[in-house]
């Protein structure tokens, strides 16, 4: 079983339209939880950021943390086509006393007008 | 002022070289890190420095080499290059706690042929 994962897509939504993508990781003591986008052909870029169950929202994104399940979602509303990349989920499972990202293999989004 | 600074942008180089690349960071961040990013865009930990100490070596083989001279920079030299290697290499930096995420550089992409 994979660290953390991912629908690898591609999710495809119409503008306006709610785009919600999803992460289940394993680590169970896991702290926290991030959410990256990256556009074709440049560095992740942190857009949200969650440590406790229950929902945080941040302009049209709305992290979603559910650690019974272990499970972590992005919702993003009234979605864009600048929307359009890839959204890696990353989990930071503090093993062995020292701080690291574990990443998804990410969800392609396609925003269509 | 570039956050995270990664050079060169672009390597091409043949089988068996040897070829280093460079990361700076200006944000003050005790720990910084090194990424691959493969083909299918999964992104996977390499090294990670704690105040110029190497903290993390996630199974990579010999012939990379990481270095941190002062906390601010780290690089990474790779011997005897060979086609597998072909990634983006990621440089990226955090508080020590990474409860605010990794500030990512924006990568160096490395082709060996």
């Amino acid at each position: 079983q994979k660290e953390v994962e991912q629908n690898s897509g591609p999710l495809s939504v119409p503008e306006g339209a709610i785009a919600s993508l999803n992460c289940t990781y394993s680590d169970r003591v896991s702290q926290s939880f991030f959410w990256y986008r990256q556009y074709s052909g440049k560095s992740p870029e942190l857009i949200m950021s969650i440590y406790s169950n229950g929902d945080k929202e941040d302009g049209r994104f709305t992290a979603q943390l559910n650690k019974a399940s272990q499970y972590v979602s992005l919702l993003i509303r009234d979605s864009q086509p600048s929307d359009s990349a890839t959204y890696l989920c990353a989990v930071n499972p503090f093993s062995g006393g020292y701080n690291k990202l574990i990443f998804g293999a990410g969800t392609r989004l396609a925003v269509h007008p | 002022d570039t956050a995270v600074s990664q050079t060169p942008k672009y390597l091409v180089t043949q089988m068996g070289n040897d070829k280093s690349i460079k990361c700076e960071q200006n944000l003050g961040h005790d720990t910084m890190y090194w990424y691959k990013q493969d083909s299918k865009k999964f992104l996977k930990i390499m090294f990670s420095y704690n105040n110029k100490e190497l903290i993390i070596n996630e199974t990579v083989p010999n012939r990379f080499s990481p270095k941190s001279p002062d906390k601010a920079h780290l690089n990474l030299h790779i011997n005897s290059l060979e086609l597998g290697d072909s990634a983006v290499y990621f440089c990226a930096s955090s508080q020590d706690r990474v409860r605010y995420g990794y500030t990512f550089g924006s990568g160096t992409r490395l082709t060996v042929v």
